[in-house]
């Protein structure tokens, strides 16, 4: 089955800085990649997503890039803010499937 | 902003009792899932329902779990006899499920701790 690993486990960057969190999975038949965003005690929240028939996808500061040879999928958070420290989720789903395969989580801190 | 709404926020429960985690999931939503998530640890899918049926399930999901649709609008997790490893926060999720849309929204998760 589909399993995916991201890294790193943690991240701690200056505020104003740029973060990258990476994932890698193992099904070629991944077709949608999420990432979701969970604060302490709250539920996981979807930030932006991308589909295998795209290689970037960008929303304002945030944006995630899909190399479907290599199998990865990148977030990128540009001009980081402290309300960005959040525990980061990638995710892959194999077309037809229904489960959502998730990483295994990046915390983010901002330092101010 | 229509959500995923979940109650208990917190069940606390005895090793061997059944509890029955409730979910409320969008309204025009189609698919409906449950996943769990233990303390630190990562998201993990437990079962997928669809049209009134399982769709897909995990290998976490044996006899102990089941789910139901009882009316229109509510999604419920059964475990029957609960033990210690049970103890996690569960997520009910739903996805509107039509064209090629496969977004999932999920609940704020109820806390289980099984004592």
């Amino acid at each position: 089955g589909e399993n995916v690993e991201q890294h790193p486990s943690t991240l701690s960057v200056q505020e104003g800085d740029s973060a990258v969190i990476k994932c890698t999975y193992s099904d070629s038949a991944s077709n949608y990649f999420p990432w979701y965003k969970q604060e302490l005690g709250k539920r996981p929240q979807l930030i932006i997503d991308i589909r295998s028939n795209v290689g970037e996808k960008k929303d304002q500061r945030i944006a995630v890039t899909l190399n479907k040879t290599a199998k990865h999928f990148s977030l990128h958070i540009t001009e980081t803010q402290p309300e960005d420290s959040a525990v980061y989720f990638c995710a892959a789903k194999i077309q037809g499937a229904q489960k959502l395969v998730f990483g295994q989580g990046t915390r983010l801190t901002i330092n101010p | 902003e229509p959500e995923v709404t979940q109650t208990p926020s917190h069940q606390v429960t005895q090793m061997g009792q059944e509890v029955i985690l409730r979910c409320v999931p969008i309204s025009n939503h189609l698919y409906f899932y449950w996943y769990r998530q233990i303390l630190g640890q990562k998201v993990e899918f437990l079962v997928s329902f669809y049209n009134n049926e399982i769709s897909e399930k995990s290998e976490i999901f044996d006899d102990q779990f089941s789910v139901e649709r009882p009316d229109g609008s509510n999604f419920t997790l059964k475990i029957r006899s609960t033990k210690l490893e049970d103890s996690a926060m569960y997520f009910c999720a739903s996805m509107w499920g039509q064209g090629f849309l496969d977004e999932q929204y999920f609940g704020p998760g109820t806390r289980l701790t099984v004592t």
